[in-house]
């Protein structure tokens, strides 16, 4: 059971690239989210989903893209890269989207601007 | 809104030593209330989490948690710290509403020493 599965680990991008990160679950969890985390800040909700088709904003939602075309995958976009998006990235699934429902995190992908 | 604030960044510990890591919430209605660790280079792990059944709570590891209502707090407490606990802690509380997000406090290093 590989859980949450996210790719690549490590990426360096140049100011004005764009990428995809990508996330995939194979736990048939309804939810899902992608944060990042900044040294001292926390983790912070960048976009969610609560099911195929259906994505929303979180806190910090500027200069990503989201899409949920299936349950199992919800890559983040990167439209053109900041230095300012240099970070930590994780996607996280839960089985739904209630209150107590665990979040499963994946390993992270740790996203250098230059 | 709901918030979160973890009191200290960074906590010390010798091996053997009680740990307690503290974490208030801000929350106009009853909160769920969560702790993950996070290994070096890793996801998170949920330690533990607070559902209003019982205030205090359990966790992985021989963690547990006080839910405070009157102090509105949920610290997290090990009577002896090892040395394979060193890791960085986060108190995580989920938004009103049936939505799952989780909001997430800064973070607090352990560190523990031999």
């Amino acid at each position: 059971n590989a859980g949450v599965t996210q790719t690549p680990k490590f990426q360096v991008l140049k100011t004005g690239q764009s990428m995809t990160l990508q996330c995939a679950q194979d736990m048939n969890h309804e939810y899902m989210s992608w944060y990042r985390q900044d040294p001292g800040m926390g983790l912070r909700l960048i976009h969610y989903s609560v099911g195929a088709g259906i994505t929303d904003q979180g806190e910090v939602p500027n200069g990503y893209n989201v899409s949920r075309s299936t349950t199992e995958d919800f890559p983040l976009r990167l439209l053109s890269a900041a230095p300012s998006q240099t970070s930590v990235y994780f996607c996280a699934s839960s089985l739904n989207r209630g209150k107590n429902t665990e979040a499963f995190f994946g390993q992270g992908t740790r996203l250098t601007v230059v | 809104a709901q918030s979160v604030t973890q009191l200290g960044s960074h906590v010390s510990v010798s091996e053997g030593a009680l740990v307690l890591l503290r974490c208030n919430y801000s929350s106009s209605v009853p909160p769920y209330l969560f702790w993950y660790v996070q290994y070096p280079n890793q996801g998170l792990q949920l330690l533990l989490k607070y559902t209003s059944a019982a205030t205090l709570v359990k966790g992985i590891n021989g963690f547990e948690a006080e839910f405070k209502k009157s102090e509105t707090s949920f610290h997290l407490t090990k009577p002896s710290a090892h040395m394979s606990d060193a890791a960085e802690y986060f108190c995580a509380v989920t938004l009103s509403g049936n939505t799952g997000k989780l909001i997430f406090g800064q973070g607090t290093t352990l560190q523990v020493k031999p």
